[in-house]
């Protein structure tokens, strides 16, 4: 089944200490969101890549980064994790539409605990 | 400003009931889509429907059902004989045009609760 797939589901890592989560995806969508949840909050879109244009949340901190190296993978860097940056991160993927119709399609999600 | 509003932050039923989640939004677009997902205690955003603003009609699939009015901004999303599984978070989401893919802003979510 064609489906987003993000490892690992749950990832530790210590204060200041860089961390990369990881996405794929076999539906071959052009469009690759990376997503922040907090606990009890709505996702918080943190930036997207339309191809390999890259587009950036205006109020995402420098922290975050992001790489694209294909179509299929999509990779979220912290390069300082602070104790705020636990959370749920969330990686969804679309198609190319118009007028804001392509349904976005989430994959489980990794869930990070900073120590 | 785009705005998704659910009023209801938590819910609780005793599974067969039927149960409701409001959803109401703002926006200034002529063409827009609405969303809903659901978030199981696992955590993955699972996608139940899309509806664009053009399409009024009610959906019904088995026992979810969806109301959506224009001229009321409402989406609202019902459950029928609801059941243990259906024990979630639903967010609501309105769709932004972008230059590149598409932004959603989401509501704040309901918890619904079904006991037995």
């Amino acid at each position: 089944d064609a489906m987003v797939i993000q490892n690992p589901r749950y990832q530790v890592t210590q204060f200041g200490k860089p961390v990369t989560l990881s996405c794929s995806q076999t539906l071959n969508h052009n469009v690759m969101y990376w997503y922040q949840q907090k606990s009890s909050q709505a996702p918080k879109l943190l930036f997207h890549y339309y191809d390999k244009d890259f587009n950036n949340e205006a109020d995402t901190p420098d922290n975050f980064q992001s790489r694209r190296p294909n179509t299929s993978f999509c990779f979220l860097d912290i390069r300082s994790p602070g104790l705020g940056d636990a959370a749920m991160y969330l990686c969804a993927t679309s198609s190319r539409g118009i007028g804001g119709s392509q349904t976005q399609y989430f994959g489980p999600g990794t869930r990070l605990l900073v120590l | 400003a785009q705005k998704v509003t659910q009023a209801q932050t938590e819910i609780s039923v005793v599974e067969k009931e039927d149960v409701t989640l409001d959803c109401v939004y703002e926006t200034r677009d002529t063409t827009y889509y609405l969303f809903w997902y659901k978030q199981p205690p696992s955590g993955e955003l699972v996608f139940l429907i899309r509806r664009n603003s053009f399409d009024e009609q009610n959906e019904i699939s088995g026992r979810y059902s969806w109301n959506f009015q224009k001229s009321t901004s409402s989406f609202n999303f019902t459950i029928t004989a609801s059941q243990v599984v259906d024990s979630a978070v639903y967010f609501c989401a309105l769709s932004r045009i972008t230059g590149g893919g598409n932004k959603l802003t989401f509501g704040t979510g309901t918890q619904l609760k079904v006991e037995l």
